[in-house]
């Protein structure tokens, strides 16, 4: 099984900062990598997929790099709308094999 | 607009049995791979299974393959997940979710709200 790690669990950033967030895969997925927004209470949201294109409806800030077995999310200029938690997760292999990473709240500093 | 709306979730027994449902509208159900993610209370997500759009392929994870079954019935565009065997471990928010295409590729564009389902004696 693929493991994904996220890092750092928490990251406090202050409104109008950037944000960068961190995924680790334990062997590559080329560029098979999602991520999501999930805000207490409510369902994930779909921000990135292909590890760099953005989801329909996603602004601009939110971008998304890497390929193989590391990968970056960067919020450019943080809202108060941003502050989540964001999980990457891979779909690699065939039969598809899915897995998410623990996840990394991003907090108002 | 992509709606999703899971329902069928509840309290049941170790050993137990859940169906449950996801009604969609707002797309062309028929045209969409699907798949059930759950969260287990202040965890994080878990992929479940997958249905291509068809229905012709159907994928679990490990930790449910032979006591879970994805299945679905576009003439009622709905979503079902047959849960047989339950354990304390599969206590979790079940959510709905739609695919970007008719093939199952790993991930998903629209998330329901969710369905609880308790597994407890």
């Amino acid at each position: 099984e693929i493991v994904m790690t996220q890092s750092p669990a928490t990251l406090s950033v202050s409104p109008g900062e950037r944000a960068t967030l961190s995924c680790w895969a334990s062997q590559s997925v080329r560029s098979n990598l999602v991520w999501y927004q999930q805000k207490p209470g409510q369902a994930p949201r779909l921000l990135i997929y292909g590890a760099s294109t953005r989801a329909t409806g996603i602004p601009a800030r939110f971008s998304g790099s890497g390929s193989g077995t590391e990968f970056t999310l960067t919020i450019s200029s943080l809202q108060s709308e941003d502050f989540a938690v964001y999980y990457c997760q891979q779909y690699n292999n065939w039969p598809p094999e899915v897995t998410f990473g623990q996840g990394t709240k991003l907090e108002i500093k | 607009e992509v709606q999703l709306v899971e329902s069928g979730g509840g309290l049941v027994q170790p050993g137990g049995s859940l169906r449950l449902s996801c009604a969609a509208s707002g797309f062309t159900f028929s045209s969409y791979a699907m798949s059930w993610v759950r969260q287990a209370p202040g965890k994080g997500l878990e992929w479940v299974s997958a249905i291509s759009s068809s229905g012709g392929y159907t994928f679990h994870a490990d930790s449910v393959k032979g006591r879970f079954t994805i299945s679905r019935d576009d003439s009622k565009n709905t979503l079902y997940l047959q849960m047989n065997s339950l354990r304390a471990e599969d206590t979790a928010l079940y959510y709905c979710a739609k695919a970007q295409a008719d093939f199952w590729s790993g991930y998903s564009v629209s998330w329901g709200q969710g369905t609880l389902v308790t597994v407890s004696s």
